[in-house]
């Protein structure tokens, strides 16, 4: 079984400061994982996905993520917060080709302070 | 990119009433869709998923018989709410799995039905 946590349901952080957004996985084999953003009443937009490769990955709008399997987490960051950052964001991950279902966390809100 | 168009975006509907969902792949084929419910303030929840041409896979808990399910064409999926309820209101959203051997998704827009 999968599963994702992520830790903190709100995050504020000021314009311009750095971004954390926690996301630590379970997983039976080696995992797929993904950062998605969701503004409101709209779907979700893929940052960036850890698939095997590099495990650094860097997204888009500047944000980023390191794969840590002794820590089994995958955080998201960004160096410096804009005001169009605030946002839904969700971590997930799957068991990779053949067993593509997706658990998400329960999401972190990004609140930008100016 | 790969792009999933969902309709409606929102929809009222009075109790009792059904309504369908639409999610169609524009630009690839969608071999696999999957159909999540949110609800306010929370994650995602898969609620089905679909291949082309075969009968959905519900998750535990699901009513088949309420949340219907069809995958006629590789471009098309979708979900029927049948005899709504209020308690049924909530944000629907499909997701399609790409060609993309990497695990990719592509999300449509989400619906948000309110069932009155």
């Amino acid at each position: 079984a999968q599963s994702v946590t992520q830790l903190g349901s709100h995050v504020s952080v000021s314009e311009g400061a750095l971004v954390l957004l926690r996301c630590n996985y379970s997983s039976s084999v080696p995992p797929y994982l993904f950062w998605y953003v969701q503004y409101p009443n709209q779907g979700l937009q893929l940052l960036l996905k850890y698939t095997s490769a590099a495990t650094l990955v860097k997204g888009i709008n500047g944000f980023e993520a390191e794969f840590k399997k002794s820590e089994t987490s995958f955080h998201l960051t960004k160096p410096s917060a804009h005001m169009s950052d605030a946002a839904e964001y969700f971590c997930a991950v799957s068991e990779g080709f053949g067993n593509e279902k997706l658990t998400f966390g329960t999401g972190t809100r990004l609140t930008i302070i100016p | 990119g790969a792009v999933v168009s969902q309709h409606p975006s929102r929809v009222i509907c009075k109790s009792g009433t059904s309504v369908k969902i639409e999610c169609r792949s524009l630009d690839f084929q969608a071999t696999t869709m999957f159909w999540y419910r949110q609800f306010p303030k929370q994650s995602l929840m898969l609620m089905a998923t679909s291949n082309e041409g075969s009968k959905a896979t519900y998750e535990q808990g699901v009513e088949k018989d309420k949340f219907l399910i069809n995958h006629a064409s590789l471009t098309l999926s979708t979900l029927t709410v049948t005899s709504a309820h209020p308690e049924d209101s909530s944000f629907y959203i499909c997701s399609a799995k790409t060609r993309d051997r990497e695990g990719g998704y592509t999300f449509g827009s989400g619906t948000r039905l309110t069932v009155v």
